[in-house]
């Protein structure tokens, strides 16, 4: 059972566009929403993070938007660039889960010039 | 300087050998965990440890295990080693429970 998806599998755009990442999950409990952005070669990295009590988290290009209703949220980057050119994964856990982060399957960004 | 050290970073080992993954973090955080990535899943979560005791394991096989010698430490023995274990093992840490996360770059392993 995957408790967190995300859509689409891979996102082409071009530079200066905005990317929209797609992520669900099951799990009512889940309050805590953590975006990872992952190079080749290298671990994964916090981009931007947002728990559930605001339905929006705004940093820099990157913006969260959080639906708690639909258990739905979206990572915005507006602005795209080259170098945004990544995977990045939607994460959440809950306050009663534990010590586990739960991670979705990843969206492989490329930004074309 | 890297927040939390992995070693080796390629490992290549033999099938039904053992070898032991390190991972030493300086964050100053008390918990530390296990992920495994591979093409068939991605980021995998594998051990969690809080203080040196083990808080959740979501390994089904028992040629998995943690160690944790130090609070800063928590390595990673495989046994009886197959090519299906073949991934980049990342290993993480983060100040208490439902909270940011940071990564080391991983070991990438491979079972021949």
């Amino acid at each position: 059972q995957q408790q967190v998806r995300q859509s689409p599998q891979s996102l082409t755009v071009w530079e200066g566009e905005t990317a929209i990442l797609n992520c669900s999950y099951e799990d009512s409990t889940f309050n805590y929403f953590p975006w990872y952005q992952q190079f080749p070669g290298e671990g994964p990295a916090l981009l931007i993070s947002i728990r559930s009590v605001s339905d929006k988290k705004e940093d820099g290009r990157f913006t969260i938007f959080f639906n708690k209703r639909e258990k739905k949220l979206s990572l915005h980057i507006t602005d795209s660039q080259p170098g945004d050119s990544a995977t990045y994964f939607c994460a959440a856990s809950a306050e009663t889960g534990g010590y586990k982060v739960v991670f979705g399957s990843g969206t492989r960004l490329l930004v074309s010039p | 300087d890297p927040k939390i050290i992995q070693k080796p970073k390629y490992l290549v080992a033999v099938t039904g050998s053992e070898k032991i993954l390190i991972c030493e973090q300086y964050l100053g955080h008390n918990a530390m965990y296990w992920y495994r990535q591979s093409a068939k899943k991605p980021l995998e979560f594998m051990f969690s440890y809080s203080y040196q005791k083990l808080m959740d394991n979501q390994t089904a096989s028992s040629r998995f295990q943690p160690q944790s010698s130090k609070k800063n430490h928590l390595d990673l023995q495989i046994t009886a080693l197959k090519p299906d274990d073949s991934a980049t093992y990342f290993c993480a840490s983060s100040q208490g429970q439902n909270s940011d996360y940071t990564f080391g770059s991983g070991t990438r392993l491979l079972v021949i």
